[in-house]
């Protein structure tokens, strides 16, 4: 099946650094979406692009669409200790399956 | 309040002790799914069901069995568990299938059921 890659896996920053990730994949996708999990909960949509090269922001998450369709980042400004969790990038593929396919996630551990 | 609701949050069982874990929407979503999520393995989907009496496989089907006979409602079935089988599982849905337009209906989560099967 359908891949993505999602880099790093993991994270370890001081409070007050900027984040960024990103998740490749080597078929073309028509949506790109990025979702946080906090320790015990499901995971919670935090931003979606639906066009290629849209850049949209949420407070401090940046998100962009690849402008090759293949590839998405996300980028968190000025990291604080909440931010701490898992982030899941998903994305649906061209073909209009109903499928939606997640990156492995990256664990980000914020230090105070 | 709009939520997707999973019971049990934690079970602890037995190898080929059949059980079921349930998954109930109360926004008249169509979709609904499960997965599972594994340490490097992300999330995984198991099935989904596009509507009542329609679900199809995921990724990692084998071993599980689901029913969609009322919208609101997703069991997840294990009729014979095995250790490979412990997880942390999810069931999510929304609207519309999610479909790639500004119009799909957001993926909702639950918060999660931990199963041990020893």
């Amino acid at each position: 099946g359908q891949q993505l890659n999602q880099s790093p896996q993991s994270m370890f920053i001081q409070e007050g650094e900027d984040v960024s990730m990103n998740c490749t994949s080597s078929s073309i996708f028509n949506t790109w979406l990025w979702y946080k999990q906090d320790p015990g909960e499901g995971p919670v949509l935090l931003i979606a692009l639906y066009k290629a090269g849209e850049l949209t922001s949420n407070g401090r998450l940046t998100a962009q669409f690849g402008i090759t369709r293949k590839d998405s980042f996300l980028n968190i400004s000025a990291s604080i200790p909440s931010d701490v969790g898992i982030y899941f990038c998903a994305g649906q593929s061209q073909g209009g399956s109903e499928k939606l396919v997640f990156g492995k996630g990256t664990k980000l551990t914020v230090n105070p | 309040e709009a939520q997707v609701t999973q019971n049990p949050r934690y079970l602890i069982t037995v190898t080929g002790k059949k059980l079921t874990v349930t998954c109930s929407q109360n926004m008249n979503h169509e979709y609904m799914s499960w997965y599972r999520q594994d340490p490097g393995l992300g999330l995984r989907q198991i099935y989904y069901s596009m509507n009542v009496e329609v679900t199809d496989k995921g990724d990692v089907p084998e071993g599980y069995k689901v029913s969609r006979k009322e919208k609101r409602n997703f069991p997840l079935i294990l009729e014979s568990p095995s250790p490979n089988q412990t997880s942390l599982y999810f069931c999510a849905s929304s609207l519309i299938p999610p479909w790639p337009n500004e119009d799909t209906g957001e993926l909702f989560f639950g918060e999660g059921s931990r199963l041990t099967v020893l």
